[in-house]
């Protein structure tokens, strides 16, 4: 199994413009994560979608946020228009909904945003 | 003002020497927990799990505790190594939270050769 695909690994973009990250989870999974990493705040949790459906986007920062996932083996998370304190790593993470199992991590993308 | 980052717990060991790592979870209806290990620049890598059911768990040179009467959760990792310097971070959750996890802060392992 190849785990958790993430695209692209690095981005660097300038502030106001759109900027899409992909995510292939492990097939089977039935849940899929998406997070950032900041050294200010940690781990947060963006939103998480079960069977395609997103469930909880109450950590998604603004309405500049959008994720979608249109079928079991794809997500995008998009930041339009971004902004330099988008800048973090971003990583998709996905498991079996029930029970409630491990969730296995992808490599992160690492966004700048100047 | 100026902004700061995280300051996490650090961890300081000698080669060969036993490291435990411990974990304060927040909710007592949690039933799941899950240890993870990050180095630097790669995502959370899972090490071990434990569900509530349990007060014990081992794995290959990694043991779990888990104690719901003081909501504690510690990772005892035997004869520790180089390769296990990294930021370590416990994960809860409930059956009814449909997979999601909240994420203790981390605690930052160094090993000493």
């Amino acid at each position: 199994d190849a785990g958790v695909i993430q695209s692209p690994r690095h981005e660097v973009t300038e502030m106001g413009q759109e900027v899409t990250l992909r995510c292939k989870p492990i097939s089977g999974h039935n849940s899929l994560f998406w997070y950032r990493q900041t050294m200010m705040r940690g781990l947060e949790l963006l939103i998480y979608f079960n069977n395609n459906v997103p469930i909880d986007d109450s950590g998604m920062p603004e309405d500049r946020f959008s994720a979608k996932m249109p079928n079991a083996s794809f997500s995008t998370l998009k930041i339009q228009p971004s902004e330099p304190r988008d800048s973090a790593v971003y990583f998709c993470a996905s498991s079996l909904e029930n029970p409630p199992d491990t969730q296995y991590f992808g490599p992160g993308t690492r966004l700048t945003v100047l | 003002g100026e902004s700061v980052g995280l300051h996490l717990p650090t961890l300081s060991v000698q080669e060969g020497d036993n490291s435990i790592i411990n974990c304060a979870y927040s909710n007592s209806a949690s039933d799941y927990f899950i240890w993870y290990k990050q180095e630097s620049g790669k995502g959370p890598q899972f090490i071990i799990d434990i569900r509530s059911n349990m007060d014990k768990r081992q794995g290959q040179r990694v043991t779990v505790l888990l104690n719901k009467t003081v909501k504690h959760l510690s990772l005892q990792i035997a004869a520790t190594q180089p390769g296990d310097s990294a930021v370590y971070f416990c994960a809860e959750t409930t059956y009814n939270q449909g997979g999601k996890l909240i994420f203790g802060q981390g605690t930052e392992l160094s090993v000493k050769p």
